[in-house]
């Protein structure tokens, strides 16, 4: 079935690189989709999204990247921090609906 | 501000009983999410809620059930309690009137419920 995953569950990053979660996904009729961080005991939070329509957007210290050809959605973290340690999750929607489907996260640990 | 909560924040119950995990969130958000977390398996929806008396099932809806009366509440129920339902619950809203996203799609999450069933 069509579904949105990640490479790697898990990420060791030295405290100041950079850090490149990647995702896979199969529904090639995803239009627009999200990156959530979900620290230690609480619920996700929005880091940052992206359309169909669009191959890069940046945030503060993050960027993130889709490639349709190869249904790929990458986040890179510049400068990663201890804080920036967490599970990261992305997620699609299609364009008929509010649902997200969500992979099953990478956890990212951030060494000093 | 405004926000979404989730209570309790920890529960354990028996197998067979009915639990009622609450939902309220004050965005006044047309869009209500229930999730379950488990490890190996990211973030799966529940039951979901486009606006009043609108109820919709997700992909893991067996056993559990949602009532939506008015925009600020989805209480998520579990007819009866199972030991394959201990779990973390997130319940999440959206509306694209509200948000900082593109699409202003993006879904906000409460802190969580821990459930685990004996």
């Amino acid at each position: 079935g069509e579904s949105v995953g990640l490479h790697l569950p898990t990420l060791s990053v030295q405290e100041g690189d950079n850090s490149i979660i990647n995702c896979a996904y199969s529904n090639s009729a995803s239009d627009y989709f999200i990156w959530y961080k979900q620290e230690s005991g609480k619920g996700p939070q929005f880091i940052i999204d992206i359309r169909s329509n669009m191959d890069k957007r940046q945030g503060q210290r993050v960027t993130v990247l889709l490639n349709k050809t190869v249904k790929h959605l990458s986040l890179q973290i510049a400068a990663t921090q201890p804080g920036d340690s967490a599970v990261y999750f992305c997620a699609e929607n299609g364009s008929d609906d509010y649902k997200l489907s969500f992979g099953a996260g990478t956890t990212v640990t951030v060494r000093a | 501000d405004a926000e979404i909560t989730q209570s309790p924040r920890h529960k354990i119950t028996e197998t067979g009983r009915q639990v009622t995990l609450a939902c309220h969130q004050t965005w006044n958000h047309n869009n209500m999410f229930w999730y379950r977390q488990d490890l190996g398996h990211g973030l799966r929806l529940i039951h979901y809620s486009y606006g009043v008396q609108d109820t919709n099932k997700g992909e893991v809806s067996d056993g559990y059930s949602v009532s939506r009366s008015n925009t600020e509440d989805l209480p998520l129920t579990l007819e009866s309690a199972a030991s394959s339902q201990t779990s973390v619950y997130f319940c999440a809203s959206s509306d694209r009137s509200s948000g900082t996203g593109l699409d202003y799609n993006e879904q906000f999450f409460g802190p969580g419920t821990r459930l685990t069933v004996l």
